[in-house]
């Protein structure tokens, strides 16, 4: 089975700072794809970014981009130039990819919550 | 355009009752999820189906039933509620095994007392 691990519970950061959320995985298998997702106080699960583990390079999505160690099973989110908008709790997750089609959901971390400050 | 539907959003239950959570989609994925998610913790998977007639046990089924009769429906049945089911649900939908990320309903708060 997977493990997902954010060992921050909270962080705050001042607007227009660059902050980084943390995350580690367990897995034994080799083809995976990790995810970031924003769930602010309207309780929405909304979809940061995603990373696919055969790719060495980086996923980013304008001011969000990730730090990917495969080795490592490291999987780290980096904001840019923090907006109030930022404001949220953010979940790491993990998918390990099935050949023959199928899935069987994602695993989630427990969260970070990002509070920005004005 | 209305994504993942899910009624209600929140509900009082008292222990021992039933009542069923909605969930319909319009996007014609054919991959529906029911995740529950507790205070300070992430989201847990329950339930999943990958197509009309097809469903499967996630993480934690216990307690809970599913049916897919329908590519858009995927309603979660609690058949006698107790306060650890007490937590906010979540259904979602993806084309195929949803490698590009999941659509998400706004979620259904349920406190059992």
């Amino acid at each position: 089975a997977q493990t997902v691990t954010q060992s921050q519970p909270e962080m705050s950061v001042q607007e227009a700072e660059t902050v980084t959320l943390s995350c580690t995985y367990d897995t034994s298998e080799s083809n995976y794809y990790l995810f970031w997702y924003k769930q602010p106080p309207s309780r929405q699960m909304i979809l940061v970014i995603r990373q696919e583990a055969y790719k060495q390079q980086n996923a980013t999505e304008n001011r969000f981009s990730v730090n990917f160690q495969k080795a490592a099973k490291s999987f780290s989110l980096k904001i840019s130039d923090s907006q109030l908008g930022d404001t949220a709790m953010y979940f790491c997750a993990f998918m390990k990819h099935h050949s023959g089609g199928g899935a069987d959901g994602l695993t989630f971390g427990k969260g970070t919550h990002l509070i920005i400050q004005p | 355009n209305a994504g993942v539907t899910q009624t209600p959003k929140f509900r009082i239950l008292k222990i021992g009752q039933s009542m069923t959570l909605q969930c319909t989609q319009d996007m014609n994925h054919n991959y529906m999820y029911w995740y529950r998610q507790d205070p300070g913790m992430g989201l847990k998977l329950i339930y999943y189906s990958v197509g009309a007639g097809i469903t499967d046990k996630g993480e934690v089924p216990n307690g809970y039933n599913v049916s897919r009769s329908t590519t858009e429906d995927f309603p979660l049945r609690l058949e006698l509620a107790a306060p650890s089911q007490t937590s906010v649900y979540f259904c979602a939908s993806s084309y195929g095994g949803g490698y590009y990320g999941y659509t998400f309903g706004s979620g259904t708060r349920l406190t059992v007392v």
